[in-house]
C-alpha cells in the first residue's frame, strides 16, 4: 500500500514570496490533515478536510494561508506572502474516517521543510 | 477543551535500561490517546493507541502504555532500551481536534 506522498521535500524562499505544497493521501482515505511543525514543537493542526469539505480550519492563518482539496483526493496548501515565522515542516496526514469521535489512525507523509529567508 | 502535557523535553537512558516517557492529559470527555514516534528524517509513525477497554495497551517495538484515569496519565514505557529507540516521541489526544504534545526526545547511550 502506497503511503502519503508530499512534494516538494524541501523549499527555500525569501519572505513575501509565495509557496505551495502538494499532498496525495492514501487511496480511499476520506480525511486529510495539514499540520505545521515548528522546530522543537509538536505538530499543530492547520486544517482538516473530510472529502472535499473543510471540517476544521480554526488554526489556519487565513490572511496568508489557504488550502484546497477540490476533488476530495489530493490537496494543496499555499502561503502567500510568506513570513520568517512560517519556517517549519509542513506535514500532511490522512485517515479512513474523521479522527474526531473515533480512533482512526492518521498516516503521515514525510513532510516539506520550508525555510523562509 | 483538551490538552496534553509531556513532562521532559529530553530523556536520556542507557541501553538496556527502562524507558519511561510521561504524558498527562486534560479532557472533559473520555479521551482517545495515542503515542507517535518520529525517527530522524522519517515521518511520524503510530506506536500505540488507547480508545476504550483494556487500560494497558501494547504497541510496536516492545512499547506499552497504561491509561490511568485517576491520574490523567498515559505514560509510555519499554523495559529495555535499544539504540534504535532514539527518536522523538509525541503524546496525542484526539477529540474533535487532534492535539500533539510538545514531544520528548529520547537519547540512548551505549
Amino acid at each position: 500500500e502506497a503511503g502519503v506522498a508530499q512534494s516538494p521535500r524541501y523549499k527555500i524562499i525569501e519572505k513575501r514570496q509565495s509557496v505551495a505544497f502538494w499532498c496525495n493521501p492514501i487511496s480511499g482515505h476520506a480525511t486529510l490533515y495539514w499540520y505545521q511543525q515548528i522546530l522543537g514543537q509538536g505538530p499543530k493542526l492547520l486544517i482538516q478536510f473530510q472529502n472535499n469539505g473543510v471540517v476544521d480550519d480554526s488554526q489556519l492563518p487565513k490572511d496568508r494561508f489557504s488550502a484546497e482539496r477540490l476533488k476530495g483526493v489530493d490537496s494543496t496548501l499555499k502561503i502567500q506572502p510568506a513570513k520568517l515565522e512560517d519556517s517549519a515542516v509542513y506535514l500532511c496526514a490522512s485517515s479512513l474516517a474523521p479522527s474526531g469521535g473515533s480512533h482512526n489512525e492518521q498516516f503521515f507523509g514525510p513532510g516539506t521543510r520550508l525555510t523562509v529567508l | 477543551a483538551q490538552s496534553v502535557t509531556q513532562l521532559g523535553s529530553h530523556v536520556s537512558v542507557s541501553e538496556g535500561a527502562l524507558v519511561l516517557l510521561r504524558c498527562n492529559y486534560s479532557s472533559s470527555v473520555p479521551p482517545y490517546l495515542f503515542w507517535y514516534v518520529q525517527y530522524p528524517n522519517q515521518g511520524l509513525q503510530l506506536l500505540l493507541k488507547y480508545t476504550t477497554g483494556a487500560t494497558l495497551v501494547k504497541g510496536i517495538n516492545g512499547f506499552e502504555a497504561e491509561f490511568k484515569k485517576s491520574e490523567t496519565s498515559f505514560h509510555l514505557t519499554k523495559p529495555s532500551a535499544h539504540m534504535s529507540d532514539a527518536a522523538e516521541y509525541f503524546c496525542v489526544i484526539l477529540g474533535f481536534k487532534t492535539i500533539f504534545g510538545a514531544g520528548t526526545r529520547l537519547f540512548v547511550k551505549a
